[in-house]
């Protein structure tokens, strides 16, 4: 069955600190995996797809298939990152989610 | 509107009650999802419209959950004889097609069943 597993539910680093979520799923196809974010009283929202290889806020995710990741990480935490990430996978027009992390950026 | 709205951002009902949760997509986009997210928890999907026509249905929990998009806009999630378990956020998402591009969520609707 596909899933999607983030393994920590909350991480907490200081400002300027490397920062990594970690994102691990189970599909036996070739996966769509994105990562989402929402910030303190805003609504879900995309912040990136591993299709388009993009870095969003100097973050980047890069997928691999061996490990089954899709790790996130970001060089140099910011405070206006703290947020609630969360890791999905789409298969055809159903996304699955993981059960998200909380990132805390203390100054 | 410029995004999905959903409407009530709040919503506290009975056990045993019907419930009727709306959602508008935003203008042009065929494609619509319902998610609910319980405490602690990932969004879980439940179903998916293509237009006017549920796609897949299979995330609703039960018979007790049924959604309509009879005019491939606005969707209508209704929940029949809620039960306290039912309670969580439940929240809307449209795109201009499937899978690949990009899904836009409103705010969610918090049901809380007492």
């Amino acid at each position: 069955a596909q899933r999607v597993t983030q393994p920590e539910k909350l991480l907490s680093v200081f400002k300027g600190a490397p920062v990594e979520l970690k994102c691990n799923y189970s599909y036996s196809g070739s996966p769509e995996l994105f990562w989402y974010v929402q910030y303190s009283r805003q609504r879900l929202q995309l912040l990136l797809r591993h299709i388009s290889r993009e870095s969003i806020k100097g973050f980047t995710a890069d997928l691999n298939k061996g490990e089954t990741s899709f790790h996130l990480k970001k060089p140099f935490a910011q405070e206006e990152d703290s947020a609630m990430y969360y890791c999905a996978l789409t298969r055809g027009f159903k996304t699955i989610f993981g059960a998200g992390t909380r990132l805390f950026v203390k100054a | 509107g410029a995004g999905v709205s959903q409407t009530p951002s709040n919503k506290v009902t009975e056990k045993g009650k019907y419930v009727e949760l709306r959602c508008d997509p935003i203008s042009g986009h065929t494609a619509l999802y319902w998610y609910r997210q319980s405490l602690g928890q990932g969004p879980e999907f439940l179903i998916y419209f293509q237009g006017t026509g549920a796609a897949d249905d299979s995330g609703l929990p039960n018979d007790r959950f049924f959604a309509v998009r009879p005019e491939g806009s606005v969707s209508t999630l209704k929940i029949q004889r809620t039960e306290r378990g039912d309670s969580a956020v439940y929240l809307c998402a449209s795109s201009t097609r499937t899978g690949r591009t990009e899904a836009f969520f409103g705010q969610g609707t918090r049901l809380t069943v007492v």
